[in-house]
């Protein structure tokens, strides 16, 4: 029983392309978050959701564009990969201003 | 300011206690949180605390949390080897209908045989 659960895991890509990270959580929760760990464990909050409208976007390139379907789904699209996106992106879900899980994250490798 | 420090690296022998020690800047928090990261592996919430208290126990888990001084501690008794992981403490920051995570940069806890 997967509670956050993030495809694919690992994503390799060239430069220049673009790609999708799909979230998906099934605890019933309004609030999802996109969190970036770069190469030095650092991490850092990139966007959040409630119920499917954006509440928090910070600083990130507009080349990173989240996109929520429904509550229990939080997609991250970017566009013209750099090498400096490479990092380990986590999905999160939470009640409002609530205990926040992490799904497993995706670990993404631009060449 | 949103900063959140902790030291890089502790390393203790197996059946000692491991004590993992934060600084947070936000006295608005209104959680505060221990996640564990394991190498290759997502982020497991180990515990958390809510603002208005001073400790809590969880098992071989003890937070304590000392507001005036914004200091968070975690204390792990008979640290097993299963306990070497990254530690990473987070503030809960209110940001509109929703919060955010403030993460500090990790502790790396070594368990030796």
């Amino acid at each position: 029983d997967t509670a956050v659960s993030q495809t694919p895991k690992y994503l390799v890509t060239q430069m220049g392309n673009d790609k999708s990270i799909k979230c998906e959580q099934n605890l019933g929760h309004d609030t999802m978050y996109w969190y970036k760990q770069d190469s030095k464990k650092f991490l850092k909050i990139m966007f959040s959701y409630n119920n499917k409208e954006l509440i928090i976007n910070e600083t990130v390139p507009n080349r990173f564009s989240p996109k929520s379907p429904d509550k229990a789904h939080l997609n991250l699209h970017i566009n013209s990969l750099e090498l400096g996106d490479s990092a380990v992106y986590f999905c999160a879900s939470s009640h409002p201003a609530g205990l926040q899980y992490f799904g497993p994250g995706t670990r993404l490798t631009v060449t | 300011g949103e900063d959140v420090e902790q030291s890089l690296f502790l390393s203790v022998r197996e059946g000692d206690s491991s004590v993992i020690n934060c600084t947070y800047t936000d006295s608005s928090s209104t959680y505060l949180y221990w996640y564990k990261q394991e190498p290759g592996a997502g982020l497991q919430l180990l515990t958390y605390i809510f603002s208005n208290m001073d400790m809590k126990q969880d098992q071989r888990l003890t937070v304590l949390l000392n507001k005036k001084d914004k200091h968070l501690s975690l204390r792990i008794a008979d640290t097993q080897t299963g306990d070497s992981a990254i530690y990473f403490c987070a503030e809960s920051i209110q940001g509109g209908a929703t919060n955010k995570l403030i993460f500090g940069t990790g502790t790396l806890l070594a368990v030796q045989p």
